[in-house]
């Protein structure tokens, strides 16, 4: 079966600090990827997807980027964190339920950038 | 781009009541619309989508309609139960991107 990793589980950063976010599938070949991004008690951001290696389309422009370096492997990184980048980051990927497509998370990062 | 509405924002109801949450939706292709429960610090779990081809789809105490002409779908609870508590959000997608309402905070009170 497919399950889908992020790491790590929660992160206290400092204002300026680099950040590096990771998220894994397994079972599964080139499936879609996602990063959102959940912010107290709101609703859920898309930042970045990716339908294959090296391809990553940005949703909203900010200090954040997205990779993906290998065919199962999402990261998303920031060389200096703000404030507002505090949140819970969730990863998702595309997978098939009952013989279609449809999308799932990861148990997600939560981040506090002081 | 794809804009979600959602309504209400919060949504409360007692035991054993029904619930109703909808969403409208701007983008004519979309042609698929799941619905996520998120329990408090947990992940959104989906729990129910429908697809342009159907307008109705049921699961047990949970059901989905769509109105492709009028552009909103929408989710029905029947007999809550506590643990039905939680946040919903529903979605629309006509590609790889899902867009997202910005929520529903059910509470289910005994």
């Amino acid at each position: 079966s497919q399950t889908i990793h992020q790491w790590p589980a929660t992160l206290v950063q400092p204002v300026g600090s680099p950040l590096s976010l990771e998220c894994t599938v397994e079972g599964t070949s080139n499936p879609n990827l996602y990063w959102y991004r959940q912010a107290a008690g709101r609703g859920l951001q898309l930042l970045f997807y990716s339908v294959g290696i090296g391809q990553i389309s940005s949703e909203v422009p900010q200090n954040l980027s997205a990779s993906r370096p290998q065919d199962r492997q999402f990261i998303l990184s920031s060389k200096k964190l703000l404030l507002s980048d505090s949140g819970f980051y969730l990863c998702a990927w595309t997978g098939i339920a009952g013989g279609r497509e449809t999308q799932y998370f990861g148990p997600g990062t939560r981040l506090l950038v002081l | 781009g794809e804009n979600v509405e959602q309504h209400p924002s919060t949504l409360s109801v007692q035991e054993g009541d029904s619930a109703v949450i909808k969403c409208t939706y701007s983008d004519s292709a979309s042609n698929y619309f799941p619905w996520y429960k998120q329990e408090l610090g947990k992940r959104p779990q989906l729990i129910i989508d429908i697809r342009s081809n159907v307008g109705e789809k049921k699961d047990q105490r949970i059901a989905v309609t769509l109105n492709k002409t009028a552009k909103h779908f929408s989710l029905h609870i029947t007999e809550t139960q506590p643990e039905d508590s939680a946040v919903y959000f529903c979605a629309a997608s006509s590609g790889y991107a899902l867009n997202f309402g910005k929520g529903t905070s059910l509470l289910v009170t005994p």
